[in-house]
């Protein structure tokens, strides 16, 4: 079946700064990669996902790239804040399923 | 409503008893899934309920487990006979069809003393 490998687990940057956060997955035939954004006891929000059809996509200061020969996927924050501070989980959908395997999560805290 | 709404909250309960945990999806989404994140950890799914189809329960960890969808809406996790490893937060999600983006509630904390 399906998995994803979610790196770094934790990640400190400086206010301003950029951070990348990266996931591998396993079966090429996964086809929707949304990424969630979890604060601290609060439900997971998604933010931005991006289908296999589409190799970058951008939301203000989040962009979601997609490696479909590498199977990988990154999430990019730029020009970090301090409320960008919690925990992203990635997550990948096989095709024909409705099910999403999520990766272990990355903590991120942006220092002012 | 306006989003997965959960409850209870929180609830703690001691090795041995029964719990049931509800959840209310957004009004319209056919799809609902339940979810089980421990501590530190991703989430892991559970089983998955779309509109009048047979759910599929392939995620549920063991026989203690089991969900109900009534009527196409609230759905109801009850899990027997609690163990210690049964602790953790509980998410229920829901989403317009089976492809479409999940939308999270805010979970139920649940420790086994």
């Amino acid at each position: 079946g399906e998995n994803v490998e979610q790196h770094p687990s934790t990640l400190s940057v400086q206010e301003g700064d950029s951070a990348v956060i990266k996931c591998t997955y396993s079966d090429s035939a996964s086809n929707y990669f949304p990424w969630y954004k979890q604060e601290l006891g609060k439900r997971p929000q998604l933010i931005i996902d991006i289908r296999s059809n589409v190799g970058e996509k951008k939301d203000q200061r989040i962009a979601v790239t997609l490696n479909k020969t590498a199977k990988h996927f990154s999430l990019h924050i730029t020009e970090t804040q301090p409320e960008d501070s919690a925990v992203y989980f990635c997550a990948a959908r096989v095709d024909s399923s409705y099910k999403l395997i999520f990766g272990s999560g990355t903590r991120l805290l942006v220092r002012p | 409503g306006a989003g997965v709404s959960q409850s209870p909250s929180n609830k703690v309960t001691e090795k041995g008893k029964d719990v049931e945990l509800r959840c209310d999806p957004i009004s319209g989404h056919t799809a609902l899934y339940w979810y089980r994140q421990s501590l530190g950890q991703g989430l892991e799914f559970l089983i998955y309920f779309q509109g009048n189809s047979a759910p599929d329960k392939s995620g549920l960890p063991s026989d203690r487990f089991s969900a109900e969808r009534t009527g196409g809406s609230v759905s109801t996790l009850t899990i027997q006979r609690t163990q210690q490893e049964d602790s953790a937060v509980y998410l229920c999600a829901s989403s317009t069809g089976s492809y479409q983006p999940q939308h999270f509630g805010d979970g139920t904390r649940l420790s086994i003393l």
